[in-house]
């Protein structure tokens, strides 16, 4: 495909469960965004990768959240434990530039509603 | 601390009238700003951005305006359609050597009514 996908789409999980998310971007793209958006409020940064190395995790909420990328393309958001207020749209964005010079434009995925119980 | 903020969360606009969507920040480190729409189960796609070096761009229907002294953009659709009804997300980024997270507002609800 020619856009960012991410799988599952929808994941209900019971409080205290272990969860993975996936995201494929589009290939060739060197950064990787993920992006968590609660209901009624915009995406809020949660880490950024360019190519395997992640450069910046400063907004992953807690040492719950972990996310990998190991060969540079999938990436993987794990939310270990989960809780109620982890329920919220996770999105993952891509773009193919690996530096930010003027701004390059990120290509977003449809993201992932997870649910917790 | 919302350092990007859309006031409105819904506007309604009658088919072919100007559309006219408002974003403020508070954080003078951001440099470049970009317009995400975004459809019901999709992921917010790019609209326009604008660099702090200008104050205006334009692409088809949709122009950005940017007023750095008073930490403001908008933007306008002209003329607006019934497919732009749409949440738009305004984001900003400040360069810092690095591919720029965004920050987001917390969107604007256009429905345009025929």
């Amino acid at each position: 495909g020619a856009g960012v996908s991410q799988s599952p789409r929808y994941k209900v999980a019971k409080r205290g469960q272990d969860v993975a998310l996936r995201c494929d971007p589009i290939s060739g793209h060197v950064s990787l965004f993920w992006y968590q958006q609660a209901l009624g409020q915009g995406p809020e940064f949660l880490t950024y990768f360019q190519n395997e190395a992640q450069l910046d995790k400063s907004g992953l909420p807690s040492d719950r959240f972990f996310a990998e990328r190991p060969e540079g393309s999938v990436s993987t958001l794990k939310i270990q434990r989960t809780q109620q207020e982890d329920s919220a749209v996770y999105l993952c964005a891509s773009s193919l530039a690996p530096i930010d010079l003027s701004g390059d434009e990120q290509f977003f995925g449809p993201g992932t509603r997870l649910t917790v119980l | 601390d919302q350092q990007v903020k859309q006031n409105s969360p819904s506007l309604s606009v009658q088919e072919g009238r100007i559309s006219i969507l408002n974003c403020d920040y508070t954080n003078s480190m951001f440099d470049y700003f970009l317009w995400y729409k975004k459809y019901p189960a999709e992921g917010p796609t790019f609209l326009i951005s604008i660099s702090s070096i200008k104050d205006k761009n334009e692409d088809g229907r949709f122009t950005v305006f940017l007023n750095k002294s008073a930490k403001h953009l908008s933007l306008h659709i002209v003329p607006s359609q019934p497919g732009d009804s749409a949440v738009y997300f305004c984001a900003a980024s400040a360069s810092s050597g690095t591919a720029s997270k965004l920050t987001f507002g917390t969107g604007t609800r256009l429905q345009v009514t025929l």
